[in-house]
């Protein structure tokens, strides 16, 4: 089956620092990527996705670019601020024949910035 | 904001009773989704529904069940809870079922079971 595996949290950096959070899959055929951002006390939402390979998924400084070589979504930033604080989940999905199948999580990574 | 509401947002039942929890897709979403997050862990895969009817299973027993209504919203009902069924239940929509169409997600139901 499909499954997604990101590197283990929590994750504490300093504000201001380089951040890369790994994220590799496994799955038959060809899915569309996607990070999503759990911050405290609140649902998931939608980061940035990539539906098709070298597609660079981005928004609010955030980059993934969707690997089919080495089967990596690896999130990074280049300056994290104390507000990026939360837990990132790397997501996938495929398409069958009936349509788009339920997304497949990884376990989450928890990101701490510190002033 | 993401026009994805969730009904109650806290609730607690007792082992062996049964829940139903609510979901309001946002506006012209025709498919609905589940997902149970359990405490430090990613939201697991209950199913979908497209249209009324269901579209896609995870792994859950069949005393998970759901139902989609004409104005696309929806419900999870579960059956002979158990302990570990305390969760965040999260109801996510999205506009037909292209796995590259945006999946909105709600804020969730947390469910304790005692």
């Amino acid at each position: 089956g499909n499954s997604v595996t990101q590197m283990e949290g929590p994750v504490t950096l300093s504000e201001e620092a380089f951040l890369t959070i790994n994220c590799t899959y496994t799955a038959t055929g060809y899915p569309s990527l996607f990070w999503y951002v759990q911050y405290p006390g609140e649902g998931l939402q939608l980061l940035l996705k990539a539906t098709k390979a070298d597609d660079k998924g981005s928004n609010k400084g955030f980059e993934a670019t969707y690997r089919k070589e080495t089967t990596s979504f690896h999130l990074e930033k280049g300056s994290v601020q104390v507000s990026d604080s939360a837990v990132y989940f790397c997501a996938l999905t495929m398409y069958s024949g009936g349509g788009a199948d339920g997304l497949t999580f990884g376990k989450g990574t928890h990101l701490i910035i510190q002033p | 904001e993401t026009g994805v509401t969730q009904s109650p947002t806290h609730l607690i039942k007792t082992r062996g009773q049964q829940v139903t929890l609510r979901c309001s897709s946002q506006s012209g979403h025709n498919t609905v989704s589940w997902y149970q997050q359990a405490l430090g862990q990613g939201p697991q895969f209950i199913f979908q529904y497209y249209r009324e009817e269901e579209n896609g299973r995870g792994n859950f027993p069949p005393r998970f069940s759901g139902l989609q209504f004409p104005n696309y919203s929806s419900e999870l009902n579960v059956n002979a809870l158990e302990l570990d069924d305390s969760a965040l239940y999260l109801c996510a929509s999205s506009l037909e079922r292209s796995s590259g169409n945006t999946i909105y997600f709600g804020e969730g139901s947390w469910l304790t079971v005692v």
